[in-house]
């Protein structure tokens, strides 16, 4: 079985603070994604990633930035923590191809105040 | 653009049928998906299609009219354990996903 990992369920964090969100995945998938879910407005796509050292840009990308140095492991990093960003996150992983299916992991929900 | 387009809410009585409609409008389209999510949980996967019909899987069937850009989950015998999210997601090219809001379906007694 596929199996997605991020390191907290939920994590609390001051504005202004750097925060790391980590994704590992046990597939050797190429294609990783970060997402940000929020009520009424659905999963938004942040930064994906192709391969290792690869990124690009999502719908949302500002006030976010990823690393992608191993296969398996892609993290989201919030350079300086504010309020609005506040929300659930949710990483994903597949294989590259239209039909392959995301395979998520189970959600960090950080709250910044 | 990309659009996507889901009721935001359905409620449904259990052992009934609910029909959950999708309609999209994207580039270069590829195919379409269906997935679960239960409150507090992470999506999983339901459903792909790419051509058009009728796709069936046990209680659940997909639909897809690809000249219509217009897709529907059907449910069969709805359960409790059904009541959940219903995300519809449009893939066009290789690696991206674009999500549509999700319809939060609720099962009564």
């Amino acid at each position: 079985d596929v199996k997605v990992t991020q390191s907290s369920r939920y994590l609390v964090k001051r504005t202004g603070e750097k925060v790391f969100l980590e994704c590992v995945q046990d597939m050797d998938h190429e294609n990783m994604f970060w997402y940000r879910q929020d009520p009424g407005l659905g999963l938004r796509l942040i930064y994906f990633s192709y391969d290792v050292k690869m990124k690009e840009k999502g719908d949302i990308p500002e006030g976010y930035s990823v690393s992608r140095e191993k296969k398996e492991r892609f993290s989201l990093i919030l350079e300086s923590a504010s309020t609005n960003q506040t929300s659930m996150y949710l990483c994903a992983s597949r294989t590259p191809g239209a039909g392959h299916e995301q395979y998520f992991g189970p959600g960090t929900r950080l709250t910044v105040t | 653009g990309q659009n996507i387009d889901q009721p935001t809410e359905m409620t449904a009585t259990e052992g009934a049928i609910v029909q959950i409609n999708c309609t999209y409008q994207t580039s270069g389209f590829n195919g379409l998906f269906w997935y679960q999510q239960h409150a507090g949980e992470a999506p999983t996967f339901l459903s792909y299609n790419v051509l058009d019909g009728l796709e069936e899987k046990g209680r659940f069937s997909s639909f897809l009219s690809r000249s219509k850009g217009y897709s529907y989950l059907l449910l069969k015998e709805l359960q409790m354990k059904d009541s959940a999210s219903y995300l519809c997601a449009a893939t066009t090219g290789a690696n991206n996903l674009f999500f549509g809001t999700g319809t939060r379906l609720t099962v009564i007694p």
